[in-house]
């Protein structure tokens, strides 16, 4: 069974228009990441929640923003995509403890689209 | 220069040959990741580890953490390893590499 699991696997969303992004666990893991994704590039960081503890990188445009209401449940707002943001957006979850971190589990991504 | 490296960034091969994937970091890490991700974006863990080695059915990861390398290979490679292979260290956060394309041909 699905231990991360992102909605939607796919998304078209207008230029402009506001769009979230959903992502979900059954681990009760204390860490999610959202990474954006472009093509034939690495994962790219935006920010995680350390519990409710946001961390933003700082190149993360502030047109990205995210809300974590639960352990379970972390969101990706995007409040007026452009074309470059159009992406495969995945979500991540770890549980960090001490020095030690234990495996990440992935979703299987949204892939975003901008028209 | 990128905290971390791998390579190749592409790689082809025929059908039953030994694969090597490499990376190489330049940070303080707890553990590292290899990771496998087909066309389609899902990203499935191989391996976790901290240190020495692991292996699971063709595949295997070693890790030197005095010289900030691990590498990845995989025994009698078939087509269906396609895919893009990611190292992915864990820091403060988590930082991953470009990844390696690998294309293993029939």
């Amino acid at each position: 069974d699905a231990m991360v699991i992102q909605n939607p696997r796919y998304q078209v969303t207008q230029f402009g228009k506001p769009v979230t992004l959903s992502c979900s666990q059954t681990l009760n893991h204390n860490v999610m990441y959202w990474y954006q994704q472009k093509s034939s590039q690495a994962p790219k960081l935006l920010f995680h929640y350390y519990d409710k503890d946001f961390n933003n990188e700082a190149d993360t445009p502030d047109n990205f923003q995210s809300r974590r209401p639960n352990t379970s449940f972390c969101f990706l707002d995007i409040r007026s995509p452009g074309l470059g943001d159009a992406a495969m957006y995945l979500c991540a979850t770890s549980r960090v403890g001490g020095f030690m971190n234990t495996e990440a589990f992935f979703g299987q991504g949204t892939r975003l689209t901008v028209v | 220069k990128n905290e971390v490296e791998q390579s190749p960034q592409n790689l082809t091969a025929q059908e039953g040959e030994f694969i090597t994937i490499n990376c190489s970091y330049s940070v303080g890490i707890s553990a590292l990741h290899w990771l496998q991700q087909h066309p389609g974006g899902g990203i499935v863990s191989l391996f976790m580890l901290s240190s020495g080695k692991k292996k699971h059915g063709r595949l295997i990861a070693t890790i030197n953490i005095q010289e900030k390398h691990s590498s990845l290979h995989i025994t009698a490679s078939h087509p269906r390893d396609s895919a893009v292979y990611i190292c992915a260290v864990y820091s403060d956060k988590i930082i991953f590499g470009k990844g390696t394309r690998l294309h293993i041909l029939p």
